[in-house]
């Protein structure tokens, strides 16, 4: 399998700008995880889908942020209007089951807002 | 919610030596993983490890789910290594697959 795969993996853009970050799943795995990475914050949860369907969106930080799931291999993470705090490394990783089963993650989507 | 601590936080080796990496976590767990994240970036998945032992080439785990901790070991350790090391865990109460990472270790093999 080729794993789980994010694009772009870099994104560059002005604030105030949309950004929509993209991700296929392993194949047959059910569960679909967003995270971020911030030198301030760690790693972080923003929301996760079983079934294409959002189950903790908890981690969202505001209404700048959606998130779709419109079938089982693609999914996307949206932000508009962009701010540079939104600057960070955006994961997506998937799993087979949703609590206890390996989360493989992807190369990520480095994401610059100046 | 559960709290995930990583000692050390930074850690220095010369290549060929040994480490042992600490996860200690406050709650029951029902995922606990250790990650290696290269100097590109990536995460990578070490070990998936709830409890028990696991070893995978130089690199081995144990979590003792009872006391709240996991280790990770490297052994003979090369340049390759280098990069920051997370545990990260699901809490066992509760729904949610959220996985919670700890700060990370950074390590530093110098040849």
């Amino acid at each position: 399998d080729a794993g789980v795969i994010q694009s772009p993996r870099h994104e560059v853009t002005e604030m105030g700008q949309e950004v929509t970050l993209r991700c296929k799943p392993i194949s047959g795995h059910d569960y679909l995880f967003w995270y971020r990475q911030t030198m301030m914050r760690g790693l972080e949860l923003l929301i996760y889908f079983n079934n294409n369907v959002p189950i903790d969106d908890s981690g969202m930080p505001e209404d700048r942020f959606s998130a779709k799931m419109p079938n089982a291999s693609f999914s996307t993470l949206k932000i508009q209007p962009s701010e540079p705090r939104d600057s960070a490394v955006y994961f997506c990783a998937s799993s087979s089951e949703g609590r206890r089963e390996t989360q493989y993650f992807g190369p990520g989507t480095r994401l610059l807002v100046l | 919610g559960i709290q995930v601590e990583q000692s050390p936080p930074d850690l220095i080796l010369q290549e060929g030596a040994n480490s042992t990496l600490r996860c200690n976590f406050s709650d029951s767990v029902n995922n606990l993983q250790w990650f290696h994240q290269n100097p590109w970036g990536q995460l990578i998945n070490l070990f998936y490890i709830p409890s028990g032992t696991k070893q995978n080439g130089r690199l081995s785990a144990t979590t003792v789910a009872t006391e709240r901790y996991s280790l990770l070991y490297i052994s003979s350790s090369q340049t390759t290594d280098s990069g920051v090391y997370f545990c990260a865990v699901v809490h066992g109460s509760g729904n949610t697959g959220k996985l919670i990472f700890g700060q990370g270790t950074t390590l530093q093999v110098k040849p």
